[in-house]
């Protein structure tokens, strides 16, 4: 079973300041690792796909990077409205079976 | 594009069984090579993967709830249905249903449920 570890679990900045987010997996999972965003009350938003490919509507202030068992999250300059809770999400092959990290919380500084 | 809406009950009793059915609007829940899935968050949690369903009607279960959980489709409906048995304090959540792939694209906005007597 493939595990995703989020680090920090806390990452406290101020608005305009750069946000760099990880999530390692416990073994390879080649590109296939998604980032979501959720908001207070809001179902999960899905980011960045196959490690870096921004989801329809997203702004270019998001980009995701990495392959393998290490992968970065960045948000250029943080906007107000991207305080939230970011996580990290990857399907294994066979069986299929979606696993998500613990969650990395983006909060104003 | 696409839309979910779960719906049931809020409230069910301790060792009971919780049914929860998702809709899906603006598209075919039958598609080809779609999964749909649960997810569900305790409050104050992370996310939790519940189980998927493949459009062809296979079943793919977390293994700490495997024993509880049945997942199935209604193509003619268009929705997709929980069932987990022998519920606990343990199982309240909110509960999404998502899709259609391997990211989840689309969400429901979410039900709570919770399990008290």
């Amino acid at each position: 079973e493939i595990v995703l570890t989020q680090s920090p679990a806390t990452l406290s900045l101020s608005p305009g300041e750069r946000a760099t987010l990880s999530c390692r997996a416990s073994q390879s999972v080649s590109s296939y690792l998604a980032w979501y965003q959720q908001k207070p009350g809001q179902a999960p938003r899905l980011l960045i796909y196959d490690a870096s490919n921004r989801a329809t509507g997203i702004p270019a202030r998001f980009s995701g990077s990495g392959s393998g068992t290490d992968f970065t999250l960045t948000i250029s300059s943080l906007e107000p409205e991207d305080f939230a809770v970011y996580y990290c999400q990857q399907r294994s092959n066979w069986p299929p079976r979606w696993t998500f990290g613990q969650g990395t919380k983006v909060e104003i500084k | 594009q696409l839309q979910l809406q779960e719906s049931g009950p809020g409230l069910v009793k301790p060792s009971e069984t919780l049914s929860l059915t998702c809709t899906v609007s603006g598209g075919s829940i039958s598609s080809s090579s779609y999964y749909w899935g649960w997810i569900r968050q305790p409050p104050g949690k992370g996310l939790e993967w519940i189980g998927s369903i493949y459009y062809s009607g296979s079943t793919y279960y977390n293994p700490s709830l495997k024993s509880r959980v049945t997942i199935s489709v209604d193509t003619s409906k268009n929705q997709f249905s929980l069932k987990l048995s022998s519920v606990t304090a343990a199982d309240t959540a909110v509960y999404y249903c998502a899709g259609p792939g391997e990211f989840l694209d689309y969400w429901g906005q979410g039900t709570l449920v919770t399990v008290s007597s």
